[in-house]
């Protein structure tokens, strides 16, 4: 079955620090990857997306994810978080057979000053 | 241009209700599907709409429903409100041309049942 998971609920990181936030996928085909982010009370924003080709994909906010198929990760990195950033980020993978994106649980992000 | 749009924000309705929700596409955009957000989970797919027929529909029961309108905009429909679809209600448009169906999110609607 198609899924998505990020292990990691919550994760706290101080202002300025680097930050690595995990999705692992499962899908038969060659999947297309998504992070978006949700501020409280808002909807949901597309951070990066990757379809094909460079494994490295740079996104909006200094964001960026490495496709790596052999360990089916789609990981989002950032190299210096703001107070900014402090919200719930998703991982989704694109179901063509049902046209939906299939998210994760999110993992939220607190940053500290 | 104007993004997706969906109203309304907030909504209280009591259990055994019906409630309708409305979304309106970003312009161009000719596909409208519909999440549920329970909270601390991720949006699940309820279903989509293309060309005014439902296309593709995620586990949720008939009680869910759905229409599109000519001008690409969209409306939720749930029966027999129970406390469990207290939630927030996200609507996505996209253009369907070939996949992946790159997916544009609205604020959503927090409908609470009691």
């Amino acid at each position: 079955a198609q899924s998505v998971t990020q292990p990691d609920i919550h994760i706290t990181v101080s202002e300025g620090a680097s930050l690595e936030l995990r999705c692992n996928y499962s899908y038969g085909a060659t999947p297309y990857l998504f992070w978006y982010v949700q501020s409280p009370g808002q909807g949901l924003q597309l951070l990066l997306k990757y379809f094909s080709g460079d494994t490295l994909v740079q996104g909006i906010k200094g964001f960026e994810a490495e496709f790596k198929r052999s360990q089916s990760s789609f990981n989002l990195r950032k190299p210096s978080v703001h107070w900014s950033d402090a919200a719930e980020y998703f991982c989704a993978v694109f179901s063509g057979g049902y046209n939906k994106l299939i998210f994760g649980a999110g993992t939220r992000l607190a940053v500290h000053p | 241009e104007t993004g997706v749009t969906q109203s309304p924000t907030h909504l209280i309705k009591t259990r055994g209700q019906q409630v309708t929700l409305r979304c309106s596409s970003q312009s161009g955009h000719n596909t409208v599907s519909w999440y549920q957000q329970a909270l601390g989970q991720g949006p699940q797919f309820i279903f989509q709409y293309y060309r005014e027929e439902e296309n593709g529909r995620g586990n949720f029961p008939p009680r869910f429903s759905g229409l599109q309108f000519p001008n690409y905009s969209s409306e939720l429909n749930v029966n027999a409100l129970e406390l469990d679809d207290s939630a927030l209600y996200l609507c996505a448009s996209s253009l369907r041309t070939s996949p992946p169906y790159e997916q544009y999110f609205g604020p959503g609607t927090r409908l609470t049942v009691t």
